[in-house]
């Protein structure tokens, strides 16, 4: 059965500074997003990321991918407050091609 | 561009009522999925649907069911709702298929049971 944790699962930063969310995968997966969500929002989806060593950048935040590790990472870089939200991993199961299993979610503040 | 729509945004109901969760979507979308959304829990999914009237059950069906009696509808039920199905309810829809296609997620009913 296919586990994905998420951590921190809360993370309270000043602007300007940087951090990573982390991402553990417990089985193969060929294919893993990242997502965001406003409070009161849906999901929109941010990255998918479907090899080894991908990389992808979107402004302040870039996911990388390590599937020898079993890791995914989302790193923020000189965070704002547009960024205050919660963030979400999700990894594609290996035998059941249409289903999605959901880190915990890491609900980011960032204070002025 | 996709677009899910859930039938209500905040929904307020009693221990053992029957409760009705709508969702629609208009791409023609033959998966359509049904998850709960609890703090630290991220999603979990409760059924799938890859086809009018086929259903799979996902992580955690019990006390709910569905209905999927046309392409574009996939509707949720509670037969006898408890306060512990207090959540936040998405639905998400994506294309059919052998490989993972994405999921486009609808704006989420908050669901309180009293």
């Amino acid at each position: 059965e296919l586990k994905v944790e998420q951590n921190p699962l809360f993370l309270s930063m000043q602007e300007g500074k940087n951090y990573t969310i982390y991402c553990n995968y417990s089985t193969t997966s060929d294919r893993l997003y990242w997502y965001r969500q406003d409070p009161g929002k849906s999901l929109e989806s941010l990255f998918v990321l479907l090899s080894n060593g991908a990389v992808k950048q979107e402004g302040r935040l870039m996911a990388s991918l390590d599937t020898k590790a079993r890791l995914s990472t989302l790193h923020i870089t000189a965070a704002v407050h547009d960024l205050s939200a919660t963030y979400f991993c999700a990894v594609v199961r290996g035998n059941a091609g249409n289903m999605l299993t959901f880190g915990g979610g890491t609900r980011l503040m960032v204070k002025p | 561009d996709v677009k899910v729509t859930q039938s209500s945004r905040y929904l307020v109901k009693r221990t053992g009522e029957k409760v009705f969760l709508e969702c629609v979507q208009d791409m023609d979308h033959e998966n359509m999925f049904w998850y709960r959304q609890d703090p630290g829990l991220g999603l979990r999914l409760i059924y799938f649907s890859y086809d009018v009237k086929m259903k799979e059950k996902g992580d955690i069906p019990e006390g709910y069911s569905v209905s999927r009696e046309k392409k574009e509808r996939f509707s949720l039920i509670l037969e006898s709702a408890s306060t512990n199905q207090t959540s936040m309810y998405l639905c998400a829809s994506s294309a059919g298929g052998t490989s993972y296609n994405e999921q486009f997620f609808g704006p989420g009913t908050r669901l309180t049971v009293l």
